[in-house]
C-alpha cells in the first residue's frame, strides 16, 4: 500500500463547476498538508498548504484536512479552463515531501 | 530569473551512457531535493540535501544514481550506465529551510530525459 493514495483521473468538467480532488494516507504521523498544481511540461507549484486538521481558503480554493478519517481534499469554486493542469497532493514525513500520483483535471468552456 | 534552474532541459541519451542532470537552486536556500516523475507517477524522492549535514539519499533506486552538492549550492546528479527505465522527469527543488515546517518548496521545470 502506498503512504499517499491519489485517484489519477483524468476528472473532466465544465467551466463554472465545483471541483472536488482528495487523497488518503497511511501515516497518521503526518502534520503538513499540500497541494500542488502542475501545467503540462512545467514543475510543480505550491496551491494550498494546510497544518494538521481543519480547512483553509484561498480564492476560489479551499483545502481540508480530516486526520481522524486520514483523508484530505481540495475544492475548486467555479472552475476555469485555465485551472487545467495536474494536482497532486503531498505531505511532509521528516525531511521530504511524499506525493500522491496527481489528478489530471480539464476544464471545458 | 531567481527560480530553481535545471540544465539540460531535454536530453536524449543511449543505453549505457552516463548522463549528469544539474541543479542551480534559490540563492540562499539551504535545502535542496531531486525528485524523479514517470509518465502517469507522482513523485518519486531521490535525494535531499540539508546544508552541511549528509545527504539523505534513501530514495535512490540504485547505485548507478548518484548525487553531489557542491558548496551547499549548485547540485548535480549522476546517472550511470543509464536503463531505458530511467527515462523521466527529473526535478530539483529547493527551500530556505528543510525539515516539515511551513515553508515552500520550490521547483524547477525539470530535466526531461529519453533513453533509446
Amino acid at each position: 500500500q502506498k503512504e499517499v493514495e491519489q485517484d489519477p483521473g483524468p476528472l473532466s468538467v465544465p467551466e463554472g463547476a465545483i471541483v472536488s480532488l482528495n487523497c488518503t494516507y497511511s501515516n497518521s504521523a503526518f502534520q503538513y498538508f499540500m497541494w500542488y498544481r502542475q501545467y503540462s511540461r512545467k514543475g510543480p507549484e505550491l496551491l494550498m498548504y494546510t497544518y494538521s486538521s481543519g480547512n483553509k481558503e484561498d480564492g476560489r480554493f479551499t483545502a481540508q484536512v480530516d486526520k481522524s478519517s486520514k483523508y484530505i481534499s481540495l475544492f475548486i469554486r467555479d472552475s476555469q479552463p485555465s485551472d487545467s493542469a495536474t494536482y497532486l497532493c503531498a505531505m511532509h514525513n521528516t525531511d521530504k515531501l511524499i506525493f500522491g500520483t496527481g489528478t489530471r483535471l480539464q476544464v471545458f468552456p | 530569473g531567481a527560480g530553481v534552474s535545471q540544465s539540460p532541459s531535454n536530453k536524449v541519451t543511449e543505453k549505457g551512457k552516463d548522463v549528469e542532470l544539474r541543479c542551480d537552486p534559490i540563492s540562499g536556500h539551504t535545502a535542496l531535493y531531486w525528485y524523479r516523475q514517470s509518465l502517469g507517477q507522482g513523485l518519486e524522492f531521490l535525494i535531499y540535501f540539508q546544508g552541511n549535514s549528509a545527504p539523505d539519499k534513501s530514495g535512490l533506486p540504485s547505485d548507478r544514481f548518484s548525487a553531489e552538492r557542491t558548496g551547499g549550492s549548485v547540485s548535480t546528479l549522476t546517472i550511470q550506465r543509464t536503463q531505458q527505465e530511467d527515462s523521466a522527469v527529473y526535478l530539483c527543488a529547493s527551500s530556505l529551510v528543510g525539515g516539515p515546517s511551513g515553508n515552500t518548496i520550490y521547483f524547477g521545470e525539470g530535466s526531461w530525459l529519453t533513453v533509446v
